[in-house]
């Protein structure tokens, strides 16, 4: 069965700092792995999608890493702002399984001015 | 942008009643699913639609769930008898996977949230 985990579980930063956000997943059979970001009480926008046969995806200042191999996935955010705080969540559709998603449990990020 | 659409936004049930949230997906998606999160919890998948049946549902869904596409744009859930533990954010998603080239972003609502009294 597909774990997937997210370190750390909260962070807090100053506006401006770069960061890394972690995913981990127990079975590297993955079809792709997708980044979302969830703000509170709303659903999820989705930011990056991964395909297993990738490396990584960039979309303006996030880009999102994939080691299949080791089961574990990166989000870089450059330069903060105040306006990225929110939960980030990392979900992965496994090998055979195309559609259904298995979230970790979120990064919960502040940027404060 | 195109985008998903829920109704209603908040739903207050009480226990033993039957709900039926409903979900319009993106217009050109063809692949539909329901997502669940209770409050503080991880968000859990619970079934994949396509081609008027299901896909793959997950051990939540039971006997007392059931997904219908009773037209062109809309996708519903119902929960026959609900119970206190299926108070939740749920939410619905669609897409449209190109699998020659794995693109199976998901795309998802805002979600309705279900109390249960």
């Amino acid at each position: 069965k597909q774990e997937v985990t997210q370190i750390p579980a909260a962070l807090s930063v100053p506006e401006g700092e770069n960061l890394v956000l972690n995913c981990s997943f127990t079975d590297s059979a993955i079809y792709n792995l997708q980044w979302f970001r969830q703000d509170p009480g709303k659903g999820l926008t989705s930011l990056l999608l991964i395909q297993s046969s990738q490396r990584e995806q960039t979309s303006g200042r996030l880009n999102a890493s994939l080691d299949k191999s080791s089961g574990r996935s990166t989000l870089y955010i450059a330069a903060s702002q105040p306006g990225d705080s929110a939960t980030y969540l990392c979900a992965v559709a496994g090998g055979t399984s195309y559609g259904k998603l298995t979230f970790g449990q979120g990064t919960i990020l502040t940027v404060h001015p | 942008e195109p985008e998903v659409t829920q109704t209603p936004s908040h739903q207050v049930t009480q226990m033993g009643q039957e709900v039926i949230l409903r979900c319009v997906p993106i217009s050109n998606h063809l692949y539909f699913y329901w997502y669940r999160q209770i409050l503080g919890q991880k968000v859990e998948f619970l079934v994949s639609f396509y081609n008027n049946e299901i896909s793959e549902k997950s051990e939540i869904f039971d006997d007392q769930f059931s997904v219908e596409r009773p037209d062109g744009s809309n996708f519903t859930l119902k929960i026959r008898s609900t119970k206190l533990e299926d108070s939740a954010m749920y939410f619905c998603a669609s897409s449209d996977p190109d699998r020659s080239h794995g693109t199976d972003t998901q795309y998802f609502g805002p979600g309705t949230r279900l109390t249960v009294l």
